[in-house]
């Protein structure tokens, strides 16, 4: 068990549809990031938080967005959903930049 | 912009079979090169973490080793327990993290 909680565990919606994963990352750990995982893609950065402010994006759609609360729990909204958004999408958590991530489970979102 | 390649694709061992995974990379400014396994439905798990040439990092029947340009994870006299997707990654300059597609290990019994 890594510590960090993610929910639901799976998701099924239609195209056009908004969605909002959840993420609790582990006791103490002020880093979140958020990965996208696909058969033909591997694991993709999209976005990272450190205390409560964007701190680096990657390969994110502008259909997507990000945030951090004040205790620390991040959500990833997914809007306008297609399609190729069927994915696994992967929460990890760090004490600081630079540190070992550590990942959730995940949440599995399929688009029909 | 950073790329992480590894090879092979899949490796097909018996147990007690030894055998070595390899990660080539190019990074702008290491900041560490990672390693973890991941199971079927489940998120990646942290194995290592090695920040400079030369440095070595060993738990249980894993070895992982760096150079300037790839890293290698020696798998000692495998069992099937070990059978799982090993992943790289790198973190660069930005400390973004970019993986590799992953060797998938199958240790036969």
């Amino acid at each position: 068990d890594s510590g960090v909680t993610q929910t639901p565990k799976h998701l099924i919606t239609a195209t056009g549809q908004r969605v909002t994963l959840r993420c609790s990352p582990r006791s103490g750990d002020l880093s979140v990031y958020w990965y996208q995982q696909s058969l033909d893609q591997g694991l993709q950065f999209l976005i990272q938080y450190y205390n409560g402010e964007e701190r680096a994006k990657g390969n994110i759609l502008e259909r997507f967005s990000a945030q951090q609360f004040p205790d620390l729990h991040s959500e990833l909204n997914l809007s306008s959903l297609e399609l190729g958004d069927s994915a696994l999408y992967f929460c990890a958590s760090s004490v600081a930049v630079g540190q070992p991530q550590h990942f959730g489970d995940g949440t599995r979102l399929s688009i029909l | 912009e950073d790329q992480v390649t590894q090879s092979p694709e899949a490796l097909r061992l018996q147990e007690g079979e030894s055998s070595s995974l390899n990660c080539s990379y190019t990074v702008s400014g290491l900041r560490g090169l990672f390693w973890y396994r991941q199971d079927p439905g489940k998120g990646p798990e942290f194995l290592f973490t090695l920040y400079s040439a030369g440095e070595e990092k060993e738990k249980e029947r894993l070895k992982a080793t760096l150079t300037k340009k790839e890293s290698f994870l020696h798998i000692t006299a495998p069992k099937p327990e070990d059978s799982a997707t090993y992943l790289c990654a790198v973190g660069g300059g930005d400390y973004k993290l970019s993986f590799g597609a992953g060797t998938t290990v199958t240790v036969r019994a």
